[in-house]
């Protein structure tokens, strides 16, 4: 079976820091992997996915994750934050099962 | 506009009424899935679809029953609803499985009395 673990479920940055959301998984074979976000009272946007290649992978808003295999994790990563990315935030892997999995979720705050 | 709709928005409820949540895309993608989201439990897959007339179960299918009789369209329906079924509910789709993207609803958030 697959799943991801988000070891935090909230993390706090100030504004202009860098950020890390950190992302773990556990399959069976070659994953999948994406980031989601998702902001109040609305659906979950993508991010970003990691398919094959290169291991650090830039996605939108300036967001980009590595793919570490060896320790099996895609944190997600921000070189300056900013206000406007306080949200909430999944990770989710896929391996040819037909369902993706998510994570419970990280709730991601910047202070101004 | 294209995209991918769900309604209502919000909906309450009484305990042991039947609840139909509605979701429709204009994409024509083949799959379309059905999650609810709670908090400390993230999304958990409720039902899915991978064309017309074909369902299967997810992680959590109990109390919900769901129907697709054509591609685009893909209702939820809680045939007796309990107050364990309190959730925001979000329909998605995508054109195939695996790389693609899915594609999220605005949510239906759900309260039963």
């Amino acid at each position: 079976a697959q799943s991801v673990a988000q070891p935090e479920d909230q993390v706090n940055v100030a504004e202009g820091n860098p950020l890390t959301v950190k992302c773990t998984y556990s399959v069976s074979g070659n994953p999948y992997l994406f980031w989601y976000v998702q902001y109040p009272n609305r659906g979950l946007q993508f991010l970003l996915k990691y398919i094959t290649g290169d291991n650090l992978v830039k996605g939108s808003y300036g967001f980009e994750a590595e793919f570490n295999k060896s320790q099996t994790s895609f944190h997600l990563k921000k070189p300056s934050a900013l206000v406007s990315d306080s949200a909430l935030y999944f990770c989710a892997v896929w391996v040819g099962n037909e369902k993706l999995t998510f994570g419970t979720g990280t709730r991601l705050t910047i202070i101004p | 506009d294209a995209g991918i709709t769900q309604s209502p928005r919000y909906k309450i409820t009484e305990t042991g009424r039947q609840v139909t949540l509605m979701c429709h895309q204009t994409w024509s993608h083949s799959y379309m899935f059905w999650y609810r989201q709670d908090l400390g439990h993230g999304l958990r897959l409720i039902y899915y679809s991978a064309a017309a007339d074909i369902t299967d179960k997810g992680e959590v299918p109990d109390g919900y029953v769901v129907s697709r009789s054509k591609t685009e369209n893909f209702p939820l329906t809680l045939e007796s609803a309990t107050r364990s079924q309190t959730s925001v509910y979000f329909c998605a789709s995508n054109p195939r499985l695996g790389t693609d993207t899915q594609y999220f609803g605005p949510g239906t958030r759900l309260t039963v009395l």
